[in-house]
């Protein structure tokens, strides 16, 4: 079985700039997430997705960060404009539903780097 | 909001002996308690889980302890080996405003050998 695919792998960008990042969940999974992981830190949700519907932004910086999942399956993750605060490692994850105790299913993550 | 606290954060044990990493969650409606393995250039992966009504569970070299009381669970490894070498995160469940993890900041585990 396939697992969550996300690119690109690495990102080194200025700040102000724009990026965007994209993920393909595990076929089948309903629910998609989007953490962002400092370096030292635990993953923190950014953004939840149910098939193509936002069950939960409340963590996600409006202001310059946005997410669609269109048709339910791929998702894409921008910034606009970057802050150097923003480098971290961006996680993409996948589960088959809502309920918490769905194991979540990670993707290897895109490494930002804003100088 | 959940709040985890996990220690320590950087553990160094010998290979064959055991490893223990112990989190804290302040919200008592807390059911789910998962810990995920991550290594190097790869994302988290669930490791073993347990939930609020079982005190213990096993599996094979690893296991999860839980005290609801106490409102801490525990990581134990036994006869560790060096691919236990990795960052471990515990998270805890939450509810309000919809279900979601909160996750602690992790315990980098070193086997020497």
């Amino acid at each position: 079985e396939a697992g969550v695919a996300q690119s690109p792998r690495y990102k080194i960008i200025e700040k102000r700039q724009s990026v965007a990042f994209w993920c393909n969940p595990i076929s089948g999974h309903a629910t998609l997430y989007w953490y962002q992981q400092i370096l030292g830190q635990g993953p923190k949700l950014l953004i939840q997705f149910q098939n193509n519907g936002v069950v939960d932004d409340s963590q996600l910086p409006k202001d310059r960060f946005s997410a669609e999942r269109l048709k339910g399956v791929d998702s894409t993750l921008k910034i606009q404009p970057a802050k150097l605060e923003d480098s971290a490692v961006y996680l993409c994850a996948s589960s088959l539903g809502l309920a918490v105790y769905n194991e979540q299913f990670f993707g290897p993550g895109t490494r930002l780097t804003v100088l | 909001g959940e709040n985890v606290e996990q220690h320590p954060s950087t553990l160094s044990v010998q290979e064959g002996d055991s490893a223990v990493i112990k989190c804290t969650y302040s919200d008592s409606a807390s059911n789910y308690f998962p810990w995920y393995k991550q290594e190097l250039g790869k994302g988290p992966q669930l490791i073993i889980d347990i939930r609020s009504n079982v005190g213990e569970k096993k599996d094979q070299r690893i296991a999860v302890t839980l005290n609801k009381t106490a409102k801490h669970f525990s990581l134990h490894i036994t006869e560790t080996q060096p691919e236990d070498s990795a960052v471990y995160f515990c998270a805890a469940s939450f509810s309000i405003p919809r279900d979601g993890l909160t996750f602690g900041k992790g315990t980098h585990l070193i086997i020497q050998p």
